[in-house]
């Protein structure tokens, strides 16, 4: 089955610079690659998504590339602000007839901002 | 629209004892699936139902199970409940063309 491995587990930056967190995936015929941010005590909140047939997407401060030749997708924070504190998660799934799949979650990446 | 909601927030349940989660999708939505969020596990899926069916299913023993409704709302449940059990319980509902899930706030079990 999919595995997703989610890296770095922690991240501390400082307000202003950019993040990066990087997932790789297993399972070739995923097409469907969402983010999740989740605040303390809070739901998942899907900040951007991506499927197989795109390579890149922006959206505001925040970007996602994937590489589907090296199985690898990556979240961009640009000018992180306090407020973007909160554990992310990437996920993989295979979705097909309207149907969401199963999203195969990675361990999530605590981001810190610093002001 | 009103978001995915899942009810009961929070229950305290005893070893042994069977519980029922439920969960209201987003409206227009018809797939539902459902997630245990743990500390150690982090998220896990457990289950897809779309049209009333059982479309994938996790890596979770027999004990856990679920049904969708004909207007696409879900149960869970889980019988003779274990400690290791305790865990924040997610629905997610999904639109059916454009993807992306959408949780509700979960219901916190706790199994003591």
């Amino acid at each position: 089955g999919e595995n997703v491995e989610q890296h770095p587990s922690t991240l501390s930056v400082q307000e202003g610079d950019s993040a990066v967190i990087k997932c790789t995936y297993s399972d070739s015929a995923s097409n469907y690659f969402p983010w999740y941010k989740q605040e303390l005590g809070k739901r998942p909140q899907l900040i951007i998504d991506i499927r197989s047939n795109v390579g890149e997407k922006k959206d505001q401060r925040i970007a996602v590339t994937l590489n589907k030749t090296a199985k690898h997708f990556s979240l961009h924070i640009t000018e992180t602000q306090p407020e973007d504190s909160a554990v992310y998660f990437c996920a993989a799934s295979t979705e097909s007839g309207g149907s969401q799949g199963n999203l195969i979650f990675g361990k999530g990446t605590k981001l810190s901002v610093k002001p | 629209k009103a978001g995915v909601t899942q009810t009961p927030r929070y229950l305290i349940k005893t070893r042994g004892q069977q519980v029922t989660l439920s969960c209201s999708p987003i409206s227009g939505h018809r797939s539902v699936s459902w997630y245990q969020q743990t500390p150690g596990q982090g998220l896990q899926f457990l289950f897809e139902y779309f049209s009333e069916t059982q479309r994938n299913k996790g890596n979770f023993p027999g004990r856990f199970s679920g049904r969708q409704f004909s207007n696409s709302r879900s149960e869970m449940n889980v019988s003779t409940l274990e400690l290791g059990d305790s865990a924040l319980y997610l629905c997610a509902s999904s639109p059916r063309t454009s993807g992306g899930a959408f949780f509700g706030q979960g219901t916190r079990l706790t199994v003591v």
